[in-house]
């Protein structure tokens, strides 16, 4: 069966320092890899998605940005971390159209201080 | 650009009642996903649909595509279906889906 994980679970980090948030898929080849941020009593908002290697679409412009070096692995980073950027963040895998089921990791809580 | 808006926002039931959550759509759609996302924040697909009615449990999804809206209904509802329900749509291919904002539904003993 496909399982998807995603760390850390939570994160507090200082304004001005750099993220990297990572999300593995198993069980599943050449999956659609989504990463979405939520913030506080707000709906979802596609950050980033992937169609395959080295494939990114970018949704939202702003300082961060995602990679994925290998078939099931999708990686959000930010090189300088903004206030703005707290909120809970979600890796979530569907197959190769998205006319199927969305399969989501537990998330990823970052406050900024 | 596709809106996808679902109401109500907050809805606040008792023990039993039977609930009913809509979401409606401005452009032709290939599908549409339920979603369910729980207090400590992780996300589960619930139904997703293109024609019909689809049913799992207690949990009964319906579409209209002329009409472009959509149901989620709970029969006999329970303090643990208090959740943020969540409705997307997508539209086929590669297309990311487009999500509704949520109604946060809370079920009182």
């Amino acid at each position: 069966s496909q399982t998807i994980h995603q760390w850390p679970a939570t994160l507090v980090q200082p304004v001005g320092s750099p993220l990297s948030l990572e999300c593995t898929v198993e069980g599943t080849s050449n999956p659609n890899l989504y990463w979405y941020r939520q913030a506080a009593g707000r709906g979802l908002q596609l950050l980033f998605y992937s169609v395959g290697i080295g494939q990114i679409s970018s949704e939202v412009p702003q300082n961060l940005s995602a990679s994925r070096p290998q078939d099931r692995q999708f990686i959000l980073s930010s090189k300088k971390l903004l206030l703005s950027d707290s909120g809970f963040y979600l890796c979530a895998w569907s197959g190769v159209n998205s006319n199927q089921p969305q399969h989501f990791g537990d998330g990823t809580r970052l406050s900024i201080l | 650009k596709n809106e996808v808006e679902q109401s109500p926002q907050n809805l606040t039931a008792q023990e039993g009642e039977f609930i009913t959550i809509n979401c409606s759509y401005s452009v032709g759609i290939s599908a549409l996903h339920w979603l369910q996302q729980h207090p400590g924040g992780g996300i589960v697909s619930l139904f997703m649909l293109s024609s019909g009615k689809k049913k799992h449990g207690r949990l009964i999804a319906t579409i209209n595509i002329q009409e472009k809206h959509s149901s989620l209904h709970i029969t006999a509802s329970h303090p643990r279906d208090s959740a943020v329900y969540i409705c997307a749509v997508s539209y086929g291919g590669n297309t990311p889906l487009v999500f509704g904002k949520g109604t946060r539904l809370s079920v009182i003993a």
